[in-house]
């Protein structure tokens, strides 16, 4: 099992902030990373699977980035709106099937 | 498309009494569903993994005894939990992924199960 970090725990911030929190894992035998959104009473969804170092996605408002070699993985929100507020899960997996959940930083965007 | 769903949404049920949790791909073949389990302030956990038409793998600490996993066709896995006791009690979520052992794969979550064992 992945020792997986997401920080802040929590994050509370005005519509029109942007904001970036960090999921930190293991970065041996790294094989891939996932991004969710889950918003309370919904099924997560799925934002980003990332698998090489350097790569960057982009959905919109919020981007992710990745380092492989160093562990981390950063997600921004660019001009955060109430509809942002959930709780972001990353889940980096080291082998071919399964994915370790990290705890989540749960965003609130006051209007 | 690539909704799942699972019901029920809420079960409350009497302690050594069973449970069953479905869980259906709507719109995709799921090749592989997996079973998390969730308690307060933690993080999802892993239960097991099941293939369709093979036995369900369980993570170390997970009684298959217990959960029952059944994944008999490609859109539908059921968990069934054996004589409740309220330390089931817990928040159960399933996901499906369309291709077997393959990480970089997207898993399409359900909506999950709250579980309480009175």
């Amino acid at each position: 099992i992945l020792n997986v970090e997401q920080s802040p725990q929590s994050l509370h911030v005005q519509e029109g902030d942007s904001t970036n929190f960090t999921c930190s894992f293991p970065s041996s035998n790294f094989y891939a990373l996932h991004w969710y959104r889950w918003e309370t009473a919904k099924s997560p969804e799925a934002l980003f699977v990332m698998t090489l170092n350097g790569d960057e996605k982009k959905k919109g408002r919020i981007s992710a980035t990745l380092n492989t070699k160093e562990g981390y993985s950063y997600l921004y929100i660019k001009g955060s709106q109430p509809e942002d507020s959930a709780t972001y899960l990353c889940a980096p997996s080291s082998g071919y099937s399964t994915l370790t959940f990290g705890k989540g930083t749960m965003l609130l965007v006051s209007p | 498309g690539a909704v799942v769903s699972q019901h029920p949404s809420w079960v409350i049920c009497k302690s050594g009494t069973s449970v069953k949790i479905e869980c259906r791909s709507l719109d995709f073949q799921a090749t592989t569903m997996f079973w998390y389990r969730q308690f307060p302030k933690q993080s999802l956990m892993l239960m097991a993994t099941s293939n369709e038409g093979s036995k369900a793998t369980y993570e170390q600490g997970v009684e298959k005894d217990k959960f029952l996993i059944n994944h008999a066709s490609l859109t539908l896995s059921t968990l069934t939990v054996t004589s409740a006791h309220p330390e089931d009690s817990s928040f159960y979520i399933c996901s499906a992924r369309e291709y077997s052992g393959r990480a970089r794969e997207t898993q399409y979550f359900g909506p999950g199960t709250r579980l309480l064992v009175l």
